[in-house]
Order: C-alpha cells, then sequence, then structure tokens
C-alpha cells in the first residue's frame, strides 16, 4: 500500500464546477504540500500545509491530522486548470531528517 | 515568490556521452537541494539528497558514480549524468529547501532524452 493515496486518479470536469481532489495518508508528517504539474513537466507548489486551511485565490486547501487527510478545492475551475495534482508528505525518516513522499497525482481536464 | 532555475530545459546526447543540470535558487539560499526522476505517468522518485559543502546522500538503488551530483554554494547544485544510457532518458527535476523556513521549491524541470 502507498504511503499517500489520491482520489481520484483522474476527473474530467466543465468550466466552472466546484472540484474537490483528495490526499490520504499512512505515516507521521510534518507537513503536507500541494504541487500542480502542468503537460510541459515544470512542477508548482500551491500549498504547504501542517495545519488547519489556506486560501489562495480560487484553491482552498485543508488538512486534518487526525484523520490523516487533506483536500485540495478549486472554484469556478477553468480549462487553465487542467493538470496533474500532486500531494507530497514530508515525512520523519531515520537520523532526524525529513523526506518528501509523492502521491501519483491525479490528471484533472477541465472542458470549456 | 521563491524561484528555482534549471538548465537546460531539455537535452539530447548520444549514448555514452556525460550531461550536466544545474540548479539555482535565484533569490533565497538553499541549504539542502533534492533532485528527483520522474518517468511517464509515474509520480517523482528522489534520487539524492544534497547538502552545500558536503557530499550527497543517495537513495537505495541510484548509482552515485553514475549520478554525480555537486552542490558548491548555497545557490547551485549540479547533476551530471555520466555515460549516459537510453534508459537514463527521463525528466529530472530538482528542488531547493530554503534555509530560513524550510519551505521547498520546485525547479521546472531538465528533460533528458538519451539516442
Amino acid at each position: 500500500k502507498n504511503e499517500v493515496e489520491q482520489s481520484p486518479q483522474n476527473l474530467t470536469a466543465q468550466e466552472g464546477e466546484f472540484i474537490t481532489i483528495n490526499c490520504s495518508y499512512s505515516v507521521g508528517i510534518s507537513a503536507l504540500h500541494w504541487l500542480q504539474q502542468h503537460p510541459g513537466g515544470g512542477i508548482v507548489s500551491l500549498f504547504m500545509l501542517s495545519s488547519g486551511k489556506k486560501k489562495h485565490g480560487r484553491l482552498i486547501a485543508t488538512i486534518n491530522i487526525q484523520e490523516k487527510h487533506s483536500s485540495l478545492h478549486i472554484t469556478a475551475s477553468h480549462p487553465r486548470d487542467s493538470a496533474v495534482y500532486i500531494c507530497a508528505v514530508k515525512r520523519f525518516i531515520q537520523g532526524g531528517s525529513e523526506k518528501l513522499v509523492f502521491g501519483k497525482g491525479m490528471k484533472l481536464t477541465v472542458n470549456p | 515568490g521563491a524561484v528555482v532555475s534549471q538548465h537546460p530545459s531539455w537535452v539530447i546526447c548520444k549514448s555514452g556521452t556525460s550531461v550536466k543540470i544545474e540548479c539555482r535558487s535565484l533569490d533565497f539560499q538553499a541549504t539542502t537541494m533534492f533532485w528527483y526522476r520522474q518517468f511517464p505517468k509515474q509520480s517523482l522518485m528522489l534520487m539524492a539528497t544534497s547538502n552545500e559543502g558536503s557530499k550527497a546522500t543517495y537513495e537505495q538503488g541510484v548509482e552515485k558514480d553514475k549520478f554525480l551530483i555537486n552542490h558548491a554554494s548555497l545557490t547551485l547544485s549540479t547533476l551530471t549524468v555520466t555515460s549516459a544510457h537510453p534508459e537514463d532518458s527521463s525528466f529530472y527535476i530538482c528542488s531547493s529547501q530554503e534555509t530560513s523556513d524550510y519551505e521547498q521549491y520546485f525547479g521546472p524541470g531538465t528533460r533528458l532524452t538519451v539516442t
């Protein structure tokens, strides 16, 4: 079982729809990242969360540490939101250091 | 916001040659930089962690003599793929961890094709 699971794996939506992307993890973490990867490959960091909720423009990210779950919401979706959304958790490893563990990503397609 | 650049953005090379990829943090200092590899339709896999001024730590299964990492300053890390083979063709992404707040920023990636 992967340490980071995302659902759904693929999602097609119509422009204007409200979209929710889920991420569950099974290990102790210090932070959770939501990343966006466009078809060209470049990665943009959207949020880093360790608790609660963050909002940036039309994007909202929440995390529930007790339930080991995070959601990324996109309001008023637009075709330019089409991308792969990746959840990554910063987990503790031996020696006191940390490393990012990535989910497989969710491919979002927003049709006009 | 913080910017990480990579150069080149894409490169094609012949088998047996070496390729160097640069990763720069443009407006912040990064004690730690990470190198990832991503194969098509797969997630990012950590190759190595490099700390400025010391030897890189490689993940299991990653050959340190094949993927040479140098982190000579707080703003520059380089990955050299030596004696490249077609199976090294991949998307290589670096990430810099800001010294002050440990936020991690990603570069745009370098697509390597070995013919």
